[in-house]
């Protein structure tokens, strides 16, 4: 069936990179997205990449696209303690069909 | 500014009250949706709609109720609130694949 998997935690220093892992099961996904969470608040719409593109980058933010292997990145360089939030992976298959992960909690040190 | 507005952002109230959730939003999406949300948790949808007058029940079974009368406006109402509902509520718009634009949602406690 459809599904989204996403590790649950990730813990990373200030200043480091953040890479967060996504796999999704259904090959018809025609948009993929990163929404963020803060506590409290609604999902914030990050960035999102189309099916047929491998990569895109926006600012600090940059998501990989493996297609075959159903995998999808988001990398956030230079974390910073604002960007300590749930990460939600969500894979979108065609009218109100869009599939999300459980989130992942990032975690960033100071 | 286009956004999506949810009122109330908190409510407390006991159990077998009638209570509605108000989702309002600016962008002129004909979809919205419901999700139900544990606090840091998984969505799980329970309502979505096409547009005007089209309401459909999502993958998460609720005994919540929504209407769509105006392209804005798609509220949700419990008729009887019962603890297992304490829940956070978010409320979303899209266009095609767009993406979501979410509301800030309304955290529930039923006492």
């Amino acid at each position: 069936g459809e599904d989204v998997e996403q590790s649950l935690f990730l813990s990373v220093r200030e200043g480091d990179s953040s890479v967060i892992n996504c796999t999704y099961t259904d090959s018809s996904s025609t948009y993929l997205y990163w929404y963020k969470q803060e506590p409290g608040a609604g999902l914030q719409l990050l960035t999102y990449i189309f099916s047929n593109m491998d990569m895109k980058q926006d600012q600090r933010l940059t998501v990989l696209l493996n297609k075959k292997d159903k995998h999808l990145s988001l990398r956030i360089a230079d974390t910073q303690t604002g960007d300590s939030a749930i990460y939600f992976c969500a894979s979108y298959l065609g009218g109100f069909k869009t599939i999300f992960g459980a989130g992942t909690r990032l975690f960033v040190k100071a | 500014e286009a956004d999506i507005y949810q009122t109330p952002r908190y409510l407390v109230i006991g159990t077998g009250k009638k209570i509605t959730l108000e989702c309002s939003q600016t962008m002129g999406h004909d979809k919205m949706y419901w999700y139900q949300q544990d606090p840091g948790m998984e969505l799980h949808l329970i309502h979505y709609s096409y547009g005007v007058n089209s309401t459909e029940k999502g993958d998460l079974s609720s005994e919540s109720t929504v209407s769509r009368i105006r392209t804005e406006h798609f509220p949700l109402t419990l008729e009887s609130a019962r603890p297992s509902h304490t829940s956070q509520y978010l409320c979303a718009s899209s266009e095609a694949g767009d993406g979501y634009t979410f509301g800030s949602g309304t955290r529930l406690t039923v006492v």
